[in-house]
């Protein structure tokens, strides 16, 4: 299957640290997106980054892809509370009009 | 702002009932999406479509069904409920534009099946 996997399936951080978490994927994708849920709603895009892209900023996020190792990371600088959720991958291949979700990471950053 | 609306946010029903689950958007995609998220699994695509009465089936399809009347809505049928369709369902839509595959998502209904 195509879909994405992230590691660690949970973690949990102090205020003010730093947060990675990664996702590998299986097959050549278009694009990768990072997702945000928090408990018992739907997800929120976050970022989005191409196949001929190798890192992309939005505000504390901080996303790498590398196609090679098919794989992606998503670091969250400076953490806060609020960033408690859980974070999901998806994976688009070129059929763009289907996605691929892994598992996702369940982050906990305490106050 | 993009709206993509849920019919329920909680939903309980009994086994073998038809049941319907509905989704708006209001943002003229073409495309939109019923996955089903269940614990340590993940997002699995149920049913997507790219167009008005267009469907395809995604990865879990079996004891589902949609339907697309108008654009801006896309239901889902779950036609004989049991017991293993307790789940969140979420729907989710995007406009295919070359330059951002982004999904909006719905809140998501959470239905138990008894």
């Amino acid at each position: 299957s195509q879909q994405g996997e992230e590691d660690p399936q949970a973690l949990s951080i102090q205020e003010g640290e730093n947060a990675t978490m990664n996702c590998s994927y299986k097959t050549s994708i278009n694009n990768l997106q990072w997702y945000r849920q928090n408990s018992g709603r739907g997800l929120v895009h976050l970022i989005l980054i191409r196949s001929n892209e190798r890192e992309k900023h939005s505000g504390r996020l901080r996303v790498t892809l590398d196609t090679s190792k098919k794989s992606s990371s998503l670091l969250i600088t400076a953490s806060r509370a609020a960033d408690t959720a859980s974070y999901f991958c998806a994976t688009a291949i070129y059929n763009f009009n289907k996605f691929y979700f892994g598992s996702g990471t369940k982050l906990n950053v305490k106050p | 702002d993009v709206k993509v609306t849920q019919s329920s946010r909680y939903l309980v029903k009994r086994t073998g009932e038809k049941v319907f689950l509905e989704c708006v958007q209001d943002m003229d995609h073409e495309n939109m999406f019923w996955y089903r998220q269940d614990p340590g699994l993940g997002l699995r695509l149920i049913y997507f479509s790219y167009d008005v009465k267009m469907k395809e089936k995604g990865d879990i399809p079996e004891g589902y069904s949609v339907s697309r009347e108008k654009k801006e809505r896309f239901s889902l049928i779950l036609e004989s409920a049991s017991t293993n369709q307790t789940s969140m369902y979420l729907c989710a839509s995007h406009g295919g534009d070359s330059a951002s595959y982004e999904q909006y998502f719905g809140p998501g209904t959470r239905l138990t099946v008894t």
